[in-house]
């Protein structure tokens, strides 16, 4: 099994509809989640942390599930500026480190 | 506040040839990271610094790839001799993380986007 675990899509979303998507991890002593979104040809940036009792800003909402081992994200009434690639990034110490997902790619369309 | 620079943001060589990479992440990060990121992937961690210790560097192929991080600021990443396959965007992200292993905001630079001819 994979570290970090994505659907690399992509999503092809009509704009203003709910779209969610996941992110499975294989360590369970993983200690902190992320999202992070990437633009094309850009560098990657923090969308928002994951915490364990889930986390919403705006339009956005993060939550985690240990038990399953598992991070999702949930964007409703999408924009088209919501269109970029989402990655998942999983850190735990040891010998894991830092693992980025591939990314899932969301395409919001008119 | 300036974010993370990297230079230089294009490269091109040809292959067998040494080429190195440069970073100066914001002010007062304590932890400096080098990514690798291919086309359709995420980024893949080839060392991690705190301060000016390598404190992950499993993934750093170090037959042909160093890194220094001199007096825990800046960071240079070489490549020699370069192959075909390392073509790819080389990126660098600096964090404030605390102890514990509780990590913080990753801040990206723009990268280096690395040609292998």
């Amino acid at each position: 099994r994979k570290e970090v675990e994505q659907d690399p899509g992509p999503f092809n979303v009509p704009e203003g509809a709910t779209v969610a998507f996941n992110c499975t991890y294989s360590n369970s002593a993983s200690q902190s989640f992320f999202w992070y979104r990437q633009d094309c040809r850009k560098e990657p940036k923090l969308l928002m942390s994951v915490y364990s009792s889930g986390n919403e800003d705006g339009r956005f909402t993060a939550q985690l599930n240990r038990a399953s081992q598992y991070i999702s994200l949930l964007i409703r009434d999408s924009k088209l500026s919501d269109s970029a690639t989402y990655l998942c990034v999983v850190n735990s110490r040891g010998a894991d480190g830092l693992t980025f997902g591939k990314g899932t790619h969301l395409i919001i369309q008119p | 506040e300036a974010g993370v620079v990297q230079s230089p943001r294009y490269k091109i060589i040809e292959k067998k040839q040494p080429v190195a990479f440069w970073c100066n992440p914001i002010s007062g990060h304590n932890t400096l990271y080098w990514y690798l990121q291919n086309l359709g992937q995420g980024p893949e961690l080839l060392i991690r610094y705190e301060n000016e210790e390598a404190v992950d560097d499993s993934q750093l192929p170090k037959d042909r790839f160093s890194a220094e991080r001199l007096k825990g600021v800046d960071s240079t990443l070489k490549i020699q001799p370069a192959e075909l396959g390392d073509s790819a965007v080389y990126l660098c992200a600096s964090s404030l993380d605390g102890p514990g292993g509780h990590y913080n905001e990753q801040f990206f630079g723009p990268g280096t986007r690395l040609t292998v001819l």
